[in-house]
């Protein structure tokens, strides 16, 4: 059974471009977080997703992000036209109910040059 | 007040040393609790669930005082590759029942031969 695998590990962009970041959950998991960890900061939450449907985005910021959980492949966190305090390590991480601990991805880690 | 507060450390402990690391939260009503082990730049693990009667797996005891609002890890017979952030994570349910994990800053704890 493979962890939650994310993908890519590393992501480069440009101030202005796109950023897609993919989480495939654990096998069996139908709930998907995403976080966010400055260099030297704690974890961030930003998004709860289940399958088709966004639970919690309290701590999405209002604009340019965005964050799906299709019935069919990865969860997607999209971040439009990043600026270079964008640049940080965003963890997905998924749990088979919402009562049990999480298992995190390794993450990718986004530099925005 | 921070919902989930640590003592940010750092904690520079001999191999062998017995250390304890606690944990406050302001919220009564949260249910579970939770610690984690961050490595430098990796991701978080689950490193135990904390269980109303306490618990204990290996070299690790966790406990947890409702009354008081705090929870405890404590790490017997040191070892170097105990050398970690130690992040204390509190699960709630809000307003819109949905699940909240609130995360501390974490403990940084340094284990030194």
């Amino acid at each position: 059974n493979a962890g939650v695998m994310q993908n890519p590990r590393h992501l480069v962009r440009r101030r202005g471009q796109e950023a897609r970041l993919r989480c495939s959950p654990m096998k069996g998991h139908s709930h998907v977080y995403w976080y966010r960890q400055l260099p030297e900061e704690g974890l961030k939450f930003m998004v709860y997703l289940q399958k088709e449907n966004i639970i919690d985005e309290s701590g999405m910021p209002k604009e340019r992000f965005s964050a799906e959980f299709p019935k069919e492949g990865p969860s997607i966190l999209r971040i439009q036209q990043v600026v270079r305090g964008d640049s940080a390590a965003y963890f997905c991480a998924s749990s088979p109910t919402a009562d049990y601990g999480y298992t995190f991805g390794s993450g990718t880690r986004l530099t925005v040059v | 007040r921070k919902e989930v507060e640590q003592d940010p450390g750092p904690f520079n402990v001999p191999e062998g040393a017995t250390v304890a690391f606690n944990c406050t939260y302001s919220n009564s009503a949260s249910q579970s609790f939770f610690w984690y082990r961050q490595d430098c730049r990796k991701e978080p693990k689950l490193l135990m669930s904390v269980y109303s009667s306490g618990n204990e797996d290996g070299r690790f005891t966790a406990q947890l005082n409702r009354a008081s609002q705090y929870i405890s890890l404590l790490i017997r017979d040191s070892k170097l590759s105990d050398s970690a952030t130690y992040l204390c994570v509190v699960n709630h349910y809000n307003a819109g029942n949905n699940r909240k994990l609130i995360w501390g800053l974490g403990t940084s704890l340094a284990v030194n031969p």
